[in-house]
């Protein structure tokens, strides 16, 4: 069965500095992977997803994430942090029947 | 393009009261819809999704049911509110063969 995990439910940063926010996956097939971001009283947005094409997947607002079969891993990262990616964020696999199962959810805060 | 959308945004419900909930999808044709709960400090919950006008699947066993009367309308429902019924409500679209899916803005619900 699919499951995810992600590792940290908080994660605190500094300007500038880089992000990782760290996903972990089981699944019996080749899966799909999602990263969603969700900003206060909003609802998710579609950060990316890796689809089996490029294991290195950019994203929107500069987020990109790496596939590794090997360590089942789906890493978030950003080079930069900005004050304006401070949400909480979701990494998802695919599940049969073209449902999703999502990891707990990770909040990112960001120092000035 | 495509765009979802759900109301009320915010709403607030004694215990024992109805509920609808309901969720509209513009711009696609035959979409997979989905009906989450997020409650307070937990991650999504998947409670209710649709492959086609009246077909329903219910995830979990809880008080509250689900419709599709119309290929982009899903509507959620329940007869008598409990308190455990609060948080927040949202509502995803998909395209029929295909995972990556998309979320509306949510409703806010509490039960007082």
């Amino acid at each position: 069965a699919q499951s995810v995990t992600q590792l940290g439910s908080h994660v605190s940063v500094s300007e500038g500095a880089l992000v990782l926010l760290r996903c972990n996956y089981s699944s019996s097939v080749p899966p799909y992977l999602f990263w969603y971001v969700q900003y206060p009283n909003q609802g998710l947005q579609l950060l990316l997803k890796y689809t089996s094409a490029a294991t290195l997947v950019k994203g929107i607002n500069g987020f990109e994430a790496e596939f590794k079969k090997s360590e089942t891993s789906f890493h978030l990262t950003k080079p930069s942090a900005h004050m304006s990616d401070a949400a909480e964020y979701f990494c998802a696999v695919s599940k049969y029947g073209n449902k999703l199962v999502f990891g707990a959810g990770t909040i990112l805060r960001v120092k000035s | 393009s495509q765009t979802i959308h759900q109301w009320p945004a915010t709403l607030v419900q004694p215990v024992g009261s109805p509920l609808s909930l309901e969720c509209t999808v513009e711009g696609t044709s035959n979409p997979n819809l989905y009906w989450y709960r997020q409650a307070a400090g937990r991650g999504l919950q998947l409670l209710f999704y649709s492959v086609g006008i009246g077909q329903i699947s219910s995830e979990v066993p809880q008080n509250l049911s689900a419709s599709r009367p119309q290929d982009r309308q899903f509507i959620l429902s329940s007869k008598k509110l409990l308190l455990s019924d609060s948080g927040f409500y949202l509502c995803a679209w998909s395209g029929s063969y295909e995972e990556t899916q998309y979320f509306g803005p949510g409703t806010r619900l509490l039960v007082l």
